[in-house]
């Protein structure tokens, strides 16, 4: 069956303008993650969604950062006045349950110039 | 903090040798423990997940895992040069809530010699 899937899965953009980040999960997987991977820094969380609960927003570093989730499949994530140290790469992974293995999107690249 | 601990590497094993990978981990609570496998440019490929002490085999896969000694590892044997990635190891902490994301180290870069 597909995978999850991401887009765009590159973008160039310039310091303060807005992007939105697609997220199409595994069909039947409740839980959706969104992870980033930068240089030196490793793979982090940013935030979580399971069902129609409220989602767990512990990892988002900043305010301008935010995601959402309609209708309980596809994700957004929205950064705000980008900043180059915004510049990373963005990987969605969903799980069948909170508690399931979670599997990996290709994962968004981007590049605030 | 919850860490996950990786030696960076490289690892550089000959092809058909066993490639031994480890991981230690902080947090004496943690739950379940995962493999993943991610060639360069690459997202992250998961190849193996471990919930209980002991070993978890899946072909030229074993993982280990020793929770007294907050320790895991992940044995590759009979080495391919199509083995060579970074590893990483992740961590799930419990299964409350807060606790579903996962904890990455910063991965093991392994190269098979042909």
């Amino acid at each position: 069956g597909a995978g999850v899937s991401q887009s765009p899965s590159n973008k160039v953009t310039e310091k303060g303008k807005d992007v939105e980040l697609r997220c199409d999960p595994i069909s039947g997987h409740t839980a959706l993650y969104w992870y980033r991977q930068s240089l030196g820094q490793g793979l982090e969380f940013l935030i979580y969604f399971q069902g129609n609960s409220a989602p767990d927003k512990s990892g988002l570093p900043s305010d301008r950062f935010s995601a959402e989730r309609t209708g309980g499949s596809v994700s957004t994530l929205t950064i705000q006045r980008t900043q180059q140290e915004d510049s990373a790469v963005y990987l969605c992974a969903s799980s069948f349950q909170s508690d399931n293995e979670q599997f990996f999107g290709p994962g968004t690249r981007l590049t605030v110039l | 903090q919850k860490e996950v601990e990786q030696n960076s590497g490289p690892l550089s094993v000959p092809e058909g040798a066993i490639a031994s990978l480890n991981c230690t981990y902080s947090d004496r609570g943690s739950q379940s423990f995962f493999w993943y496998r991610q060639y360069s440019g690459k997202s992250p490929e998961l190849i193996m997940s471990i919930y209980s002490n002991g070993d978890k085999e899946d072909g030229r896969f074993t993982a280990q895992l020793n929770k007294a000694s907050q320790y895991v590892s992940l044995l590759i044997r009979d080495s391919q040069p199509s083995d060579s990635a970074t590893y990483l190891c992740a961590v799930r902490w419990g299964s409350g809530a807060g606790s579903y994301q996962l904890t990455f180290g910063k991965g093991t870069k392994l190269s098979v010699i042909p």
